[in-house]
């Protein structure tokens, strides 16, 4: 069974540029989590989706972050213009359903900005 | 507030002791979850164990084992005879019914095996 496949790997921009992140969960998961990690932190929900839909976006930055889940399978996650806070590695996840399910981890993709 | 606590920062042991990672939890829900992850140098998050607040029975897989006690909120991991592979950031998290399975995750320990 593949795993959840997250791209770019790695990514460096500068201040005020924009950055795109994309997702592709585990086939037939109905529910998709991104997650920031700082270095030396924990992850910290940004965004969750239950098929195309939001279930909580409420640590999300909205100002300059966007995500979204077109037919419920792919989602890309969008910084628009980026911070120098932002340096993080973005986490994709998924699982089966809504619930105390465990959520399967991509290995994410490490943003620096400068 | 923080719903979970991963007090120990970085850990280091030989190779083959033992070690335990102490993770603590705050939740005024009376239906809640607890895991474990395992995060190695590549990144990714793997999934070690999941625990509801229902199952106080502790559990063994192997070398690792996890100790649940509700008494002081505590969901502790333990690696018997540790192994360089077993180097990584460990986390603990929290899921509470009423919120959707978003995961509340502590801040991590970095273990190192020494060889």
């Amino acid at each position: 069974e593949a795993g959840v496949a997250q791209s770019p790997r790695y990514k460096i921009i500068e201040k005020r540029q924009s950055v795109a992140f994309w997702c592709n969960p585990i086939s037939g998961h109905a529910t998709l989590y991104w997650y920031q990690q700082i270095l030396g932190q924990g992850p910290k929900l940004l965004i969750q989706f239950q098929n195309n839909g939001v279930v909580d976006d409420s640590q999300l930055p909205k100002d300059r972050f966007s995500a979204e889940r077109l037919k419920g399978v792919d989602s890309t996650l969008k910084i628009q213009p980026a911070k120098l806070e932002d340096s993080a590695v973005y986490l994709c996840a998924s699982s089966s359903s809504l619930g105390p399910f465990e959520a399967f981890f991509g290995q994410g993709t490490r943003l620096t900005v400068v | 507030a923080q719903k979970v606590t991963q007090a120990q920062t970085e850990i280091s042991v030989v190779e083959k002791e033992d070690v335990t990672l102490d993770c603590v939890y705050e939740t005024r829900d009376t239906t809640y979850y607890l895991f474990w992850y395992k995060q190695p140098p590549s990144g990714e998050l793997v999934f070690l164990i999941r625990r509801n607040s229902f199952d106080e029975q502790n559990e063994i897989s192997g070398r690792y084992s996890w100790n649940f006690q509700k008494s002081t909120s505590s969901f502790n991991f333990t690696i018997t005879a540790s192994q360089v592979v077993d180097s990584a950031v460990y986390f603990c998290a929290l899921s509470e019914a009423n919120t959707g399975n978003q995961f509340y995750f502590g801040t991590g320990t970095s273990l190192t095996v020494i060889p």
